[in-house]
């Protein structure tokens, strides 16, 4: 079974701290993803990476940077947090995507972030 | 980008009770996922379906690609049918849209 690891599953932070979000996939999947996920606005993509050393904006970078070292471990930062991230952030990976196949995706159990 | 529209947002059964839940994308998608949120909110994926009918026990899920819609059938709902679920699309690329999700409740 595809295990994706989220490190903190509640975390209370103060605005303006810096933050990181870690997450460990243990398939050897190219593809990893970090979403969050608010009440009324469902999940949203924030960055995404095929490779390491490699990402892509989703729908809602501002505010956030990625780190992907090696290929399991994607990490997510808040630069200087603000109330307004408060969210629940899930992390998600999946295999490389090849010839028009995709393949699915596995969700972590997430990290529910307050931010104070 | 793709909208992905899912209806209808609540749904209410009596244990035992079929139902069905329906996802339509603005545009063409070849990703399609169906995915279940339970009540602790951990998302579990439960079928990639671009085009055709899978099935998975009591669920079973048909998307019809060239009408840009996908349909998920629950039979014999159990109270651990409870929950969420969601329809995401995407390109070939693998990041997926989402849909603000149907919540079922089955009340034993």
């Amino acid at each position: 079974d595809v295990k994706v690891t989220q490190s903190s599953r509640y975390l209370v932070k103060r605005t303006g701290e810096k933050v990181f979000l870690e997450c460990v996939q243990d398939m050897d999947h190219e593809n990893m993803f970090w979403y969050r996920q608010d009440p009324g606005l469902g999940l949203r993509l924030i960055y995404f990476s095929y490779d390491v050393k490699m990402k892509e904006k989703g729908d809602i970078p501002e505010g956030y940077s990625v780190s992907r070292e090696k290929k399991e471990r994607f990490s997510l930062i808040l630069e200087s947090a603000s109330t307004n991230q408060t969210s629940m952030y899930l992390c998600a990976s999946s295999l490389e995507g090849i010839g028009g196949y995709n393949s699915p995706l596995h969700f972590g159990n997430g990290t529910r972030l307050t931010v104070t | 980008g793709i909208q992905v529209e899912q209806s209808p947002p609540d749904l209410i059964l009596q244990e035992g009770a079929n139902s069905t839940l329906r996802c339509n994308f603005s545009d063409s998608v070849n990703n399609l996922q169906w995915f279940h949120q339970n009540p602790w909110g951990q998302l579990i994926n439960l079928f990639y379906i671009p085009s055709g009918t899978k099935q998975n026990g009591r669920l079973s899920a048909t998307t019809v690609a060239t009408e840009r819609y996908s349909l998920l059938y629950i039979s014999s709902s159990q109270t651990t049918d409870s929950g969420v679920y969601f329809c995401a699309g995407g390109g070939s690329q693998g990041n997926l849209i989402f849909g603000k999700g149907t919540k079922l409740s089955v009340k034993p």
